[in-house]
């Protein structure tokens, strides 16, 4: 069957460490995979996009890598910060649809 | 450019109850997907319009049903309320199918009681 797993319910970490989440899949061959973020009671906002040609893609101190031989994708937040606090949801193309994995929780402690 | 707007933001309604939620996509953008979350299933996708045509249906009963406007405006309703409906509905917009980057509202909070 298909799943889309991201395997840390929760990841507590200190400021300025650098955090990392991982995403695998099973069953879906993707075009593109993206990372979200979500504050508690609010809407998920797009972090980042990586295509399935691409192995890395960076903005400001977030870095995605996406090995479609493992079927994997990692995030990483460098130099973490308390206000990176959230959930982070990784998101893959099902066909016509973007299925979400369960999401991380992340906290960063001052 | 305003972002996706989702109405009522709060609504509490009764098991047998039916519900109509709203959603203004970004101007321009003309695919709408609904998604489900709670706590124990996260984000379940419900389904995906694009030019007032369903274009993807989740695994959800017939009672979640939905449409799109020309003015790529969408209302998904639900009938027969039960309690495990009770969630928060997020509606998506993106420019066009299969683009990524979907830009959320900030989602109906359904309480059924």
């Amino acid at each position: 069957s298909q799943k889309i797993e991201q395997n840390s319910e929760a990841l507590n970490i200190q400021e300025g460490k650098t955090a990392t989440l991982t995403c695998n899949y099973t069953n879906y061959s993707p075009a593109y995979l993206q990372w979200y973020r979500q504050d508690p009671g609010r809407g998920p906002v797009f972090l980042l996009l990586i295509r399935e040609n691409e192995k890395e893609k960076r903005k400001e101190r977030l870095k995605v890598t996406f090995d479609t031989t493992l079927k994997q994708s990692l995030f990483h937040i460098t130099a973490s910060q308390p206000a990176d606090s959230a959930t982070y949801l990784c998101a893959l193309d099902g066909g016509f649809k973007t299925i979400f994995g369960a999401g991380t929780r992340l906290f960063v402690k001052a | 450019k305003a972002g996706v707007t989702q109405t009522p933001r709060y609504l509490i309604k009764t098991r047998g109850q039916q519900v109509t939620l709203s959603c203004s996509p970004i101007s321009g953008h003309r695919s709408v997907s609904w998604y489900q979350q709670t706590p124990g299933q996260g984000l379940q996708f419900l389904f995906e319009y694009f030019s007032e045509t369903q274009r993807n249906k989740g695994n959800f009963p017939g009672r979640f049903s939905g449409r799109q406007f020309s003015n790529s405006r969408s209302e998904m309703n639900v009938s027969t309320l039960e309690l495990g409906d009770s969630a928060l509905y997020l509606c998506a917009s993106s420019y066009s199918l299969g683009t990524g980057e979907l830009f959320f509202g900030e989602g109906s909070r359904l309480t059924v009681l």
